[in-house]
């Protein structure tokens, strides 16, 4: 089993801030790594598949990057309808997912 | 565009068999190169990946919950579907249908159903 550890698993911050949750694998997974947006009551919504490949329609705010075992998804500005549980997900190895990081607005 | 919808019973009684289907709507179930899959996501908590079926009727299930797991197609309804035999309070969740691209990630995914385990 391929495990995903995010960090922080919370995240308190303003609207306007810089935003970092990583996310690493316990194996190289490449590549193979997308992010998932969660709202309350609601089913995830693919933000980036492939590490750093923005999903179309979703806003430029939105980035990922890294490859190998270490990731990083960043909201660039963030804004009150990004309030959210970000997840995480492998696929190098059937899928599994990241425990979630809760973004609350501070 | 696509949209899924899950549908079945609400409750299941423990080691009674959870049963679930979901309907394809908006395109073919048939048509592209997609699997189509089965996610939980307990009360609080993560995902997790139950298993994915393609049109051809091939599946490849979670090896965690593998001996408890069946997944098949109907094609001419569009939809797939999900027994999970044996549940327990543990298998009370969001059960979610998704498809799946060959490339792996999930999109899009239905509303999600809840299915509690209880007497």
């Amino acid at each position: 089993d391929i495990q995903m550890t995010q960090s922080p698993s919370s995240l308190s911050a303003s609207v306007g801030d810089r935003v970092t949750i990583t996310c690493q694998a316990s194996q190289d997974i490449s590549n193979y790594l997308n992010w998932y947006q969660q709202k309350p009551g609601k089913a995830p919504k693919l933000l980036i598949y492939d590490a750093s490949n923005l999903e179309t329609g979703v806003p430029s705010r939105f980035s990922g990057s890294g490859s190998g075992t270490d990731f990083t998804f960043t909201i660039s500005s963030l804004q009150p309808e990004d309030i959210a549980t970000y997840y995480c997900q492998q696929y190098d190895n059937w899928y599994t997912f990241g425990q979630g990081t809760k973004l609350e607005i501070k | 565009q696509v949209q899924l919808q899950e549908s079945g019973p609400g409750l299941v009684k423990p080691s009674q068999t959870l049963s679930l289907t979901c309907t394809v709507s908006g395109g073919s179930i048939s048509s592209g190169s997609y699997y189509w899959s089965w996610i939980r996501q307990p009360a609080g908590k993560g995902l997790e990946w139950i298993g994915r079926i393609y049109t051809s009727g091939s599946t490849n299930y979670n090896p965690s919950l593998k001996s408890r797991v069946t997944i098949s197609v109907d094609t001419s309804k569009n939809q797939f579907s999900l027994k999970l035999s044996s549940v327990t309070a543990a298998d009370t969740a969001v059960y979610y249908c998704a498809r799946t691209f060959i490339t792996g990630w999930f999109d899009p995914w239905g509303q999600g159903t809840l299915v509690t385990v209880s007497s």
